[in-house]
């Protein structure tokens, strides 16, 4: 039963376009999201949040959007550059859960 | 240290060997997570703690795992009588009481 799902496993951008990756979920209970950057032979690392009680939230060239209606999340980064070149994964949890749930990753290719 | 380490990085054992993975966290971070990657899919929670207690193991597999942190500290996983199934990557995170949490590289677990 997977919770979180991103049905892109791949996604290709020219650079300077705008990246958009997308995530949904089953979990209405789900009030905290979050965005993980991955690249080779690292560890996920933060990248952005948001909390259900907002639909935007930006920093940089990263912005998360999410539509609680449609248990639906996606990320956007403009320009795209390509040392967003990695594999991205969306991630739930209730607050005060304390753990998180992970979608099975896109992995985005900026091409010159 | 700067960043969550775990090790071994790459760790090769016969089917039927116990196996122990080690994680020393962010300095003075309260909470440890353990976490499993199986290629092309995101991280599924395994366990965590906060301080020396474990919170929450819900994730364990199976009686063949457990985890422990007795200093508030570093944590071991330990697999008992592996199996081929056992073969994942398993990473450790540890936050400082957010809902971020940051991950190291990862073990790599190869069962033959």
């Amino acid at each position: 039963d997977q919770q979180v799902k991103q049905n892109s496993p791949s996604l290709s951008v020219q650079e300077g376009r705008i990246s958009i990756l997308n995530c949904d979920y089953t979990n209405s209970m789900f009030d905290y999201f979050l965005w993980y950057k991955k690249y080779p032979a690292e560890g996920p690392t933060f990248l952005i949040s948001i909390s259900s009680i907002k639909d935007k939230n930006e920093d940089g060239r990263f912005t998360v959007f999410l539509n609680k209606s449609a248990k639906h999340l996606s990320l956007h980064i403009v320009p795209s550059q390509p040392g967003d070149s990695a594999v991205y994964f969306c991630a739930a949890s209730v607050q005060g859960a304390q753990k998180l749930v992970f979608g099975q990753g896109t992995r985005l290719t900026i091409n010159p | 240290g700067a960043g969550v380490s775990q090790s071994p990085r790459y760790k090769v054992t016969k089917r039927g060997q116990d196996v122990a993975l080690r994680c020393d966290p962010i300095s003075g971070h309260v909470s440890l997570y353990w976490y499993r990657q199986a290629l092309g899919q995101g991280p599924e929670f395994l366990t965590y703690f906060n301080y020396e207690a474990q919170q929450d193991k819900s994730g364990l597999p199976n009686d063949r795992f457990s985890a422990e942190r007795p200093e508030g500290s570093i944590s071991t996983l330990t697999i008992q009588r592996t199996e081929q199934r056992d073969s994942a990557m398993y990473r450790c995170a540890s936050s400082g009481g957010g809902n971020t949490i940051y991950f190291g590289e990862g073990s790599w677990l190869t069962v033959v």
